[in-house]
């Protein structure tokens, strides 16, 4: 198994640029996640979803969009890139069971600069 | 929502010595408790974890205690080798979260020979 994968691993950006960072999972999780991660800093979620067809907002959706239309693939798209939105970003996924979370595992992460 | 502290931000210890990180949690019903850590450029990566029906858990030289009356854990690590250097994140879930985990600060530790 890959695991999770993400591409490109580096993106440089012009402001006002968009662009899609991709995310793919091949242990049939039901559970995909986007964090961003700045430098020195904590991880925070930008968008989750639970299933195909199901997303939600996390903690600081706006400038992104996201799409679920597979289980195995979770894009997440950047519209009118801004210099606040440089940070390295993961994916993660997880399975859902009845004792409730479980471990997340994390793609290698997409390193984007924009100027 | 969940909110979780960790504590110290940095921590340097002596080879050999013992590391100890603690994060408090405010939501009562979080039943989930991680610990990631996170080497320079790499991903955050799960090193041990608990469930709050278990109040200590051990690998090898890390273990994690639970207090679910006072709503803190712990990360302990003994005898501490260079290669324990990284970042360590705490995280809290609850069973209605749909699998999200609220994240501490991290604590970054340096181990020095």
């Amino acid at each position: 198994n890959a695991g999770v994968t993400q591409t490109p691993k580096f993106r440089i950006l012009k402001i006002g640029q968009s662009m899609t960072l991709q995310c793919a999972q091949d242990m049939n999780h039901n559970y995909m996640y986007w964090y961003r991660q700045d430098p020195g800093m904590g991880l925070k979620l930008i968008y989750y979803s639970v299933g195909a067809g199901i997303t939600d907002k996390g903690e600081v959706p706006n400038g992104y969009n996201v799409s679920r239309s597979t289980t195995e693939y979770f894009p997440l798209r950047l519209e009118l890139a801004a210099p606040s939105q440089t940070s390295v970003y993961f994916c993660a996924s997880s399975y859902s069971s009845l004792a409730g979370s479980n471990e997340q595992f994390f793609g290698p992460g997409t390193r984007l600069t924009v100027l | 929502g969940e909110n979780v502290e960790q504590h110290p931000s940095t921590l340097s210890v002596q080879e050999g010595d013992s590391a100890v990180i603690k994060c408090t949690y405010s939501d009562s019903a979080s039943n989930y408790f991680p610990w990631y850590k996170q080497e320079l450029g790499k991903r955050p990566q799960l090193i041990i974890d608990i469930r709050s029906n278990v109040g200590e858990k051990k690998d090898q030289r890390i273990a994690v205690t639970l207090n679910k009356t006072a709503k803190h854990f712990s990360l302990h690590i003994t005898e501490t080798q260079p290669e324990d250097s990284a970042v360590y994140f705490c995280a809290a879930s609850n069973p209605g979260s749909w699998g999200k985990l609220q994240f501490g600060a991290g604590t970054q530790v340096v181990v020095t020979p």
